[in-house]
C-alpha cells in the first residue's frame, strides 16, 4: 500500500493554464506538506497543513493555493501557470508532534512541465 | 535562520570503497539534523536523523552519521559502497517550528549525487 500518493505523476501543460495536483496519505498523519524541487534538485518547502489548518506558508506566489479537504488530503492548485513553475512537486506527511521531531514521508513526486 | 551546506555536488566512489558525504549546518538553536536519499524518479526517504542523545547515529542500508557540534558538521558515511547506493543525498536541518500546530519546516542542502563505479 502506498503511504503517500500523488496524482498525476507527470503533468505537461501550457502557460496560462490552471492545474491541480492531488495528494493523499494513508498513514493517519496530522501534518502534510508541499515541497518544490527545481531543475538543480534544490528542495524547498512551500506549505504545510496541520489538521486542515495552514501552518507554514513560504514566500510562494499567490497563484499557488493549497487546499486540505480533510487531514488525509492536501491538494495544490496553480493558476496562470508560468514557465518558472516547471519543477517536481513533492507532497509529504508527518505525525506532527509538538515536542519531538517526526519523520516526513514523501510521495513519489509530480513532474510539472510548462511549455 | 537555519541553513545547510553540502560540500561537493557530485561524489564518485568505487564499489566497496568508503562513502563520505559532507554536511555542515548553521542553526541558532540545538539542531535537529537529517539525511534523506532520493533514488532516480522517486521521492525522498529518510536515512537517519539526529535529535538529541548519542552523537553517532545509525541509519538504514548501513549508513551512519556523526553530529559534531564543535565543527557544526553532520557527515554521512558508509564503510563499503554498493552499486545500489547510487542516488542523490540530501542533508536537512529542522527549524523546529513544531510548536506551531505540529508542523516542522525542513531546510535542505542542495544535494550530493553519489555515483558508484563497478
Amino acid at each position: 500500500d502506498t503511504a503517500v500518493s500523488q496524482t498525476p505523476k507527470y503533468l505537461v501543460t501550457q502557460m496560462g493554464n490552471d492545474k491541480s495536483i492531488k495528494c493523499e496519505q494513508n498513514l493517519g498523519h496530522d501534518t502534510m506538506y508541499w515541497y518544490k524541487q527545481d531543475s538543480k534538485k534544490f528542495l524547498k518547502i512551500m506549505f504545510s497543513y496541520n489538521n486542515k489548518e495552514l501552518i507554514i506558508n513560504e514566500t510562494v506566489p499567490n497563484r499557488f493555493s493549497p487546499k486540505s479537504p480533510d487531514k488525509a488530503h492536501l491538494n495544490l492548485h496553480i493558476n496562470s501557470l508560468e514557465l518558472g513553475d516547471s519543477a517536481v512537486y513533492f507532497c509529504a506527511s508527518s505525525q506532527g508532534g509538538t515536542v519531538v521531531s517526526y519523520e516526513q514521508y514523501f510521495g513519489p513526486g509530480t513532474r510539472l512541465t510548462v511549455t | 535562520a537555519q541553513s545547510v551546506t553540502q560540500l561537493g555536488s557530485h561524489v564518485s566512489v568505487s564499489e566497496g570503497a568508503l562513502v563520505l558525504l559532507r554536511c555542515n549546518y548553521s542553526s541558532s538553536v540545538p539542531p535537529y539534523l537529517f539525511w534523506y536519499v532520493q533514488y532516480p524518479n522517486q521521492g525522498l526517504q529518510l536515512l537517519l536523523k539526529y535529535t538529541t542523545g548519542a552523537t553517532l547515529v545509525k541509519g538504514i542500508n548501513g549508513f551512519e552519521a556523526e553530529f559534531k557540534k564543535s565543527e557544526t558538521s553532520f557527515h554521512l558515511t558508509k564503510p563499503s559502497a554498493h552499486m545500489s547506493d547510487a542516488a542523490e543525498y540530501f542533508c536537512a536541518v529542522s527549524d523546529q517550528t513544531r510548536g506551531q500546530g505540529g508542523s516542522e519546516k525542513l531546510v535542505f542542502g542542495k544535494g550530493t549525487k553519489l555515483t558508484v563505479n563497478p
